[in-house]
């Protein structure tokens, strides 16, 4: 079984600061992680994966994330800010073996302030 | 190209009733997902396509709900006797092929609200 935490539904930033948006995993195999970013009515885009490899992953707009396994952690990081970044952002678990349906966590809304 | 479409973008419908919601994947894509968001939550498996036999069904929450794929390429979710708990988004996303290095990109979803 696999579970997401992302912790805070949430998260207020000024345009410029270091944006931290936090995940944690629980998975019975090794796991692939995902974050996608979801804008208003539209559907969700990948921004990064973690997959085999390469613990720091680097993504789309700037955005990369670490996967440490030892905090079962995969937090999300963007060091400026842009008033674009204003979304959704959902982090996901997979298991790495067979197909791949994935668990999603709740969520956590980004605001960026001027 | 083409994303995943999804139609209708928006269904209201009443207690009881009955609604089909589409999906047309990317062409080529072999795998084929339906999600449920709730309103605060992240999406949610429900039914997991690998051409046109159903692979994983395990998320489907009740057996009101039913889906196909009969030529392996569009879909259809299915929903009896809707309830207002149903009501959420709706989303469907497709893979080139089966395993988590193949990335699903998502359609916009069906927002369903049940009244």
């Amino acid at each position: 079984a696999q579970s997401v935490t992302q912790l805070g539904s949430h998260v207020s930033v000024s345009e410029g600061a270091l944006v931290l948006l936090r995940c944690n995993y629980s998975s019975s195999v090794p796991p692939y992680l995902f974050w996608y970013v979801q804008y208003p009515n539209q559907g969700l885009q990948l921004l990064l994966k973690y997959t085999t490899g390469a613990t720091l992953v680097k993504g789309i707009n700037g955005f990369e994330a670490e996967f440490k396994k030892s905090e079962t952690s995969f937090h999300l990081t963007k060091p400026s800010a842009h008033m674009s970044d204003a979304a959704e952002y959902f982090c996901a678990v997979s298991e790495s073996q067979g197909y791949s349906t994935l668990t999603f966590g709740k969520g956590t809304m980004l605001l960026v302030s001027p | 190209g083409a994303g995943v479409s999804q139609t209708p973008s928006n269904k209201v419908t009443e207690k009881g009733k009955y609604v089909e919601l589409r999906c047309d994947p990317i062409s080529g894509h072999t795998a084929l997902y339906w999600y449920r968001q709730s309103l605060g939550q992240g999406p949610e498996f429900l039914i997991y396509f690998q051409g046109t036999g159903a692979a994983d069904d395990s998320g489907l929450p009740n057996d009101r709900f039913f889906a196909v794929r009969p030529e392996g390429s569009v879909s259809t979710l299915k929903i009896q006797r809707t309830e207002r708990g149903d009501s959420a988004v709706y989303l469907c996303a497709s893979s080139l092929g089966q395993g988590a290095n193949n990335e699903q990109f998502f359609g916009p979803g069906t927002r369903l609200t049940v009244l």
